[in-house]
């Protein structure tokens, strides 16, 4: 069955330190894999997705089919990247997403 | 410009009541719309998937229930409330055919008590 892993519920780094937001899949069909944002009181939105191999806010994530992850990586973390963090699969030839139970990072100055 | 209204944005019922939560989405035609339930450590379940009017694909067995009356407005209801209806229930829309990108509302924490 289909599913989206983040084994972190809370992730806390202080200001500059790297950071990597876990996240593994399970699907039999080719994955398209997203993260998704959500800042204090402001709604969930798109962050990036890997069909675009972008890099926002100075996020990355690369997409490994042979360990079925999609880790959210930064260099340095910012205080404003204190956030809930949702990694997300899209089903096959729907717009359906499914999505992991979240992280939520916290970046301390 | 495109918008998503969802409506209302806090709800306190007693069990056994009913429930309609609204959500509408403006400046675009035929949307996918979806609703979700954020729930804490279970993050977000995908409850309802509409791509038309009246086309509507149940995801989880549960209580509650959504229809689509017009192309740009989808409505989960509820005929009796149970505690376990308690939660933060999110409405969002994607173009058709889309690119994986939703647009979600502001959300609606519905509390029964």
């Amino acid at each position: 069955a289909q599913r989206v892993t983040q084994p972190e519920k809370l992730l806390s780094v202080f200001k500059g330190a790297p950071v990597e937001l876990k996240c593994n899949y399970s699907y039999s069909g080719s994955p398209e894999l997203f993260w998704y944002v959500q800042y204090s009181r402001q709604r969930l939105q798109l962050l990036l997705r890997h069909i675009s191999r972008e890099s926002i806010k100075g996020f990355t994530a690369d997409l490994n089919k042979g360990e079925t992850s999609f880790h959210l990586k930064k260099p340095f973390a910012q205080e404003e990247d204190s956030a809930m963090y949702y990694c997300a699969l899209i089903l096959g030839n729907t717009d359906k997403l499914i999505f992991g139970t979240g992280t939520r990072l916290q970046v301390f100055p | 410009s495109q918008t998503i209204h969802q409506w209302p944005a806090t709800l306190v019922q007693p069990v056994g009541s009913p429930l309609s939560l609204e959500c509408t989405v403006e400046g675009t035609s035929n949307p996918n719309l979806y609703w979700y339930r954020q729930a804490a450590g279970r993050g977000l379940q995908l409850l309802f998937y509409s791509v038309g009017i009246g086309q509507i694909s149940s995801e989880v067995p549960q209580n509650l229930s959504a229809s689509r009356p017009q192309d740009r407005q989808f409505i989960l209801s509820s005929k009796k409330l149970l505690l376990s209806d308690s939660g933060f229930y999110l409405c969002a829309w994607s173009r058709s055919r889309g690119t994986g990108e939703l647009f979600f509302g502001e959300g609606s924490r519905l509390t029964v008590l």
